[in-house]
Order: C-alpha cells, then sequence, then structure tokens
C-alpha cells in the first residue's frame, strides 16, 4: 500500500541540538513533498515543500529538508533546536499538481530548555 | 501566507442532532478543499475533497449521507455531521488549496466536535 513513514513516535531534544526528523515514502514516479508543522493549540502550518529543481530545500525558522530520490526520503533537519520548536511534525506526499496529500503518523518534538 | 478560518473552533452537541462546520479561505479563491479528520496521537486522515459547484469526493469508508459536505462558492465550503454519534466526536480540520503555479494547501485551525 502507498504510504509515508515517519519513523520517529516522540523525539527529546536539548536546546541547542541538533535535530533530523526521518520521512520515507512508498510511492513511484514523480512527488511533491511537504512538511508542515502543529505548535500546542496551534493548525497545521506549512515550514517547507518540494517540487522540484534543488533537492535540498530551505523553509521557516531554519529547517531545511532533503530530497533524496533512491532513497524515497525527505528528512527535516535544523542545526539548533529552540524550545520554542516543540510541536508535532508531519511529512505529506503528493503526485501530481492534482494530488491529495498523504501524511505521516507525525514527530512529537519535546525540547528541553 | 495564505488564511483559512474554520467555525465553530469547538461544538458539543446531543446524540441524533446535527452539526455544521465551516471552512472560509479569507484572502484566496479556493476551486478545491479537503476535509480532514485527526484521531488523538494520529495523523490527519482525509474524509473528502470538495470542488467548487459540483458533488464532493469521498475516501473509501467515508459516508457520504452522514458527513455532507458542500461547496457552495471559491471561498466556502462546509461539512455537515448529520444524525452525529459520540463515536463521530474528533477534531475535524479543513484545507484549501490554493490553486497556483505550486499548489500547496493551507489548513485551517479545527473544530473539536463532542457528540454527548
Amino acid at each position: 500500500a502507498q504510504s509515508v513513514s515517519q519513523h520517529n513516535h516522540h523525539v527529546i531534544l536539548s536546546e541547542a541540538a541538533s535535530l533530523e526528523l526521518g520521512c520515507n515514502y512508498s510511492y513511484g514516479g514523480t512527488v511533491n513533498l511537504f512538511w508542515y508543522v502543529q505548535y500546542p493549540g496551534q493548525h497545521l502550518q506549512l515550514l517547507l515543500k518540494y517540487f522540484s529543481g534543488d533537492p535540498l530545500v530551505k523553509g521557516i525558522k531554519g529547517f531545511e529538508a532533503e530530497f533524496i530520490k533512491s532513497k524515497f526520503s525527505f528528512n527535516l533537519r535544523k542545526p539548533s533546536v529552540q524550545w520554542s520548536d516543540t510541536a508535532e511534525y508531519f511529512c505529506a506526499v503528493s503526485r501530481g499538481s492534482q494530488g491529495n496529500l498523504i501524511f505521516g503518523k507525525g514527530t512529537k518534538l519535546s525540547v528541553k530548555p | 501566507g495564505a488564511v483559512v478560518s474554520q467555525h465553530p473552533s469547538r461544538v458539543i452537541c446531543k446524540s441524533g442532532t446535527s452539526v455544521k462546520i465551516e471552512c472560509r479561505s479569507l484572502d484566496f479563491q479556493a476551486t478545491t478543499m479537503f476535509w480532514y479528520r485527526q484521531f488523538p496521537k494520529q495523523s490527519l486522515m482525509l474524509m473528502a475533497t470538495s470542488n467548487e459547484g459540483s458533488k464532493a469526493t469521498y475516501e473509501q469508508g467515508v459516508e457520504k449521507d452522514k458527513f455532507l459536505i458542500n461547496h457552495a462558492s471559491l471561498t466556502l465550503s462546509t461539512l455537515t455531521v448529520t444524525s452525529a454519534h459520540p463515536e463521530d466526536s474528533s477534531f475535524y480540520i479543513c484545507s484549501a488549496r490554493d490553486g497556483g503555479l505550486q499548489e500547496t494547501q493551507y489548513f485551517g485551525p479545527g473544530t473539536r466536535l463532542l457528540v454527548l
């Protein structure tokens, strides 16, 4: 079955630690890739997206993600996390411009001050 | 970025009643809106895709007669949960696609439904 996998359910880090959240998908062909963030009590916000071009995508708040086609991966990274990055992070994939989003189960990030 | 609103943010109703949830794109026109359901500690599950001026497309397992969707304009879609039961209690989230060159979905804040 087509799916999006996020390997970590809950990640706990101290401030200034580096972050990498894994995301793998199982679709062949052209895909569009997204990372969304949901801060406590708030709605989903787009962090970054990849449609084509440079596979290293930079998003808001210092986040970046790298699309590695051969590994079907789109991992999210941040060199130095802050307490305010505490949130749930969702990876999502769509196929083509009209495709619906398929979400991973999310990774909860807790950053200790 | 684009803003999507939902109303109400929270609703409590009695079993057997119907509840209407509105989703609006505030600063862009959305030919397509989506309705999701999010269970605790789980991902968003797509319920249906709503296209302006046409019937909604429901995902497998979602009852179209129970979850009525209307997309009457380019900025408004409504989800009506008919004859609600306690198992319908959930967090309902809508999103709207901006239809630009790189189409992106923007999400509303969600509606928490509690059916007693």
